[in-house]
């Protein structure tokens, strides 16, 4: 069963604005990941935030983490072409090892 | 490194065949995922892997499919018969022992089963 549920499914905004993404998942993490997948490629590791953090950022990527909701936000700044792809939130779950993944955001930035 | 290689990257078959992925994981990693992916049901973990050793395979739909891993460098997962619905992408991932550390993907191979 999927543990993270992202939204929204698809977003679609002009190039240079501010793209922002949501997780929502289940039970307790050691922690969060976002990944991005570019059409008929793999999946790659864009940012993690560890459980006891709140904020991380990564050039122009900031992820926040409530841990009291169970949510987390991936922010872009200044979309470019290049970052339409499809992204994943994943959650690195406490009681074992597995890392579980929502359906994903698909984002289209529009030039 | 040069990452998680998997093989192949396209498959077709007809039903009823036996299929075989397999993947590298990278050199050193002591976790090994197979996940599979279709627009339906997202990303979807079969079993995963610690030093070898399946772990928890609670995501394998049905007996068809099954898991091995008989050493450090090589996995691979096999359907058989197959079947129509088992069209999708595999992916093949590893991770390193320590906590908070994040997952590396292959490429994938993308399976039609007609």
């Amino acid at each position: 069963s999927q543990q993270g549920e992202e939204d929204p499914q698809a977003l679609s905004i002009q190039e240079g604005e501010n793209a922002t993404m949501n997780c929502s998942y289940k039970t307790s993490i050691n922690n969060l990941q976002w990944y991005r997948q570019n059409s008929g490629r793999g999946l790659v590791h864009l940012i993690l935030i560890r459980s006891n953090e709140r904020e991380k950022h990564s050039g122009r990527l900031r992820v926040t983490l409530d841990t009291s909701k169970k949510s987390s936000s991936l922010l872009i700044t200044a979309s470019r072409a290049a970052d339409t792809a499809s992204y994943f939130c994943a959650t690195h779950l406490n009681r074992d090892d597995k890392i579980i993944f929502g359906k994903g955001t698909r984002l289209h930035i529009l030039p | 490194d040069a990452g998680v290689i998997q093989s192949p990257r396209h498959e077709v078959t007809e039903m009823g065949q036996e299929v075989t992925l397999r993947c590298k994981p990278i050199s050193g990693h002591d976790y090994l995922f197979w996940y599979r992916q279709t627009m339906m049901r997202g990303l979807e973990l079969l079993i995963y892997f610690n030093n070898n050793v399946p772990i928890d395979d609670s995501g394998m739909p049905e007996d068809r499919f099954s898991a091995k891993m008989p050493n450090a460098s090589f996995s691979t997962l096999k359907i058989q018969p197959s079947e129509p619905r088992d069209s999708a992408v595999y992916f093949c991932a590893s991770s390193p022992w320590e906590l908070n550390t994040e997952a590396f993907f292959g490429q994938g191979t993308r399976l039609t089963v007609v």
